[in-house]
């Protein structure tokens, strides 16, 4: 079986600083994609950034980077520069073969001016 | 814009009614995911067609079905609503090829039984 665990809950940071959000994972499966999604107030999933379990740098888009410790299982979501609107809940996510996402339990983002 | 599109945004109806979620995949798109989202919880896994025909169940209950048309497009058919079936519906849809599991979601539809 396929677990997510996020442990945090809640996160806040100031603006213009860096913040980490924690994942980490566990299957059997040795291919595997970990995605993180950002979700608004609005609701709607907006994809944020991937990374495949045999990738061998770590992935970045932008802002965000995915710091991959495959050793450890864990994939941490880390935002640079955060900006009042990064505020939301994020989700990490995995996904192996054709089969569905399964998803954490997310947390939620609060970004201070 | 994910490309998916859901309709409606959003539904208000009443327990034991019949409602249907619609959802157009990416173009492309041959994998369609169905999931639930309760209020500050995250995305629980219904349903999964592939190329119209279904490729796995998750939690999904009884009173719940769906399916895939030749067009690819979906629709997930909630009956007996109940006050719990209240929540966020999202449909993804997800390319063939390597990164398979790569899913796009909708902006979901927002379902309030009262």
């Amino acid at each position: 079986a396929q677990k997510i665990t996020q442990t945090q809950p809640g996160m806040f940071v100031q603006e213009k600083e860096a913040v980490t959000l924690d994942c980490t994972y566990d299957t059997s499966d040795p291919s595997y994609g970990l995605f993180w999604y950002k979700q608004p107030s609005s609701g709607e999933m907006i994809f944020l950034i991937y990374q495949g379990s045999y990738d061998q740098q770590n992935a970045t888009e932008g802002r965000y980077s995915l710091n991959f410790q495959k050793a450890r299982k864990s994939a941490n979501l880390v935002i640079s520069a955060s900006q009042l609107g990064d505020s939301a809940m994020y989700f990490c996510a995995m996904g192996t073969g054709r089969r569905a996402l399964t998803f954490g339990s997310g947390t939620r983002l609060q970004v201070q001016p | 814009d994910s490309g998916v599109t859901q309709t409606p945004k959003h539904l208000i109806t009443a327990t034991g009614q019949r409602v249907t979620l619609r959802c157009s995949p990416r173009s492309g798109d041959l994998s369609v995911y169905w999931y639930q989202q309760s209020l500050d919880q995250g995305l629980q896994f219904l349903i999964q067609y592939y190329n119209g025909e279904e490729r796995a169940k998750g939690n999904i209950l009884e009173r719940f079905s769906a399916q895939q048309f030749p067009d690819l497009h979906s629709e997930l058919n909630l009956s007996s609503l109940e006050l719990g079936d209240s929540a966020l519906y999202f449909c993804a849809s997800s390319p063939p090829g390597f990164r398979e599991t790569e899913a796009f979601f909708g902006q979901g539809t927002r379902l309030t039984v009262v």
